[in-house]
């Protein structure tokens, strides 16, 4: 069975650093999608960057970057220059690419608190 | 638009009474789907439905049950509540089954059951 380990529960830095959150994850597959997602307080889950598992190249969305690592079945978050606005909890997600119909399956992370500090 | 709207926000339940949390998304999206977050974990996939008239069964799908009479609307609806339920409940759409493309998410229902 696939899993999602998130091994920091919390984070903490100064706004304007660069932090770093862990994702791996455990799979047979070769071919599936990588995601993180956001969660701030008002409780509204937003995808913040995602990740084709045959695609080399990281993917990046301005501040936000991974670094994909396929054989160590790693999938960490960077943000660069962080804002007080991304104070939140952090959730990373795998999924099986199963085509099209059921047998849909999406796994989660436990997640990390990401807390920016003034 | 107004995306995913969810309601109730809050609610409480006694053991074994029943409601149903109401979802609604204005996007024309084929794909909805109801998870559950504990404290301190990752979501769960109780139900999703790839289009009107049909769902599946997701990862914990026991103590629910759902239809999807439209396109824009998937009740979820428990039947004698347990505290065991106590959850915060989200609805998601998407444009087509997960795969690479984005959810989007409701703000969720807290549900307490005492």
């Amino acid at each position: 069975a696939q899993t999602v380990t998130q091994s920091q529960p919390e984070m903490s830095v100064q706004e304007a650093e660069t932090v770093t959150l862990s994702c791996t994850y455990d799979t047979s597959e070769s071919n599936y999608y990588l995601f993180w997602y956001k969660q701030p307080p008002s409780r509204q889950m937003i995808l913040v960057i995602r990740q084709e598992a045959y695609k080399q190249q990281n993917a990046t969305e301005n501040r936000f970057s991974v670094n994909f690592q396929k054989a160590a079945k790693s999938f960490s978050l960077k943000i660069s220059d962080s804002q007080l606005g991304d104070t939140a909890m952090y959730f990373c997600a795998f999924m099986k690419h199963e085509g099209r119909g059921s047998n849909y399956q999406l796994i989660w992370g436990a997640g990390t608190k990401l807390i920016i500090k003034p | 638009n107004a995306g995913v709207t969810q309601t109730p926000k809050f609610r409480i339940l006694k053991i074994g009474q029943s409601m149903t949390l109401q979802c609604t998304q204005d996007m024309n999206h084929n794909y909805m789907y109801w998870y559950r977050q504990d404290p301190g974990m990752g979501l769960k996939l109780i139900y999703y439905s790839v289009g009107a008239g049909i769902t599946d069964k997701g990862e914990v799908p026991n103590g629910y049950n759902v239809s999807r009479s439209t396109t824009e609307d998937f009740p979820l609806r428990l039947e004698l509540a347990a505290p065991s339920q106590t959850s915060v409940y989200f609805c998601a759409s998407s444009y087509v089954l997960i795969s690479y493309n984005e959810q989007f998410f409701g703000p969720g229902t807290r549900l307490t059951v005492l």
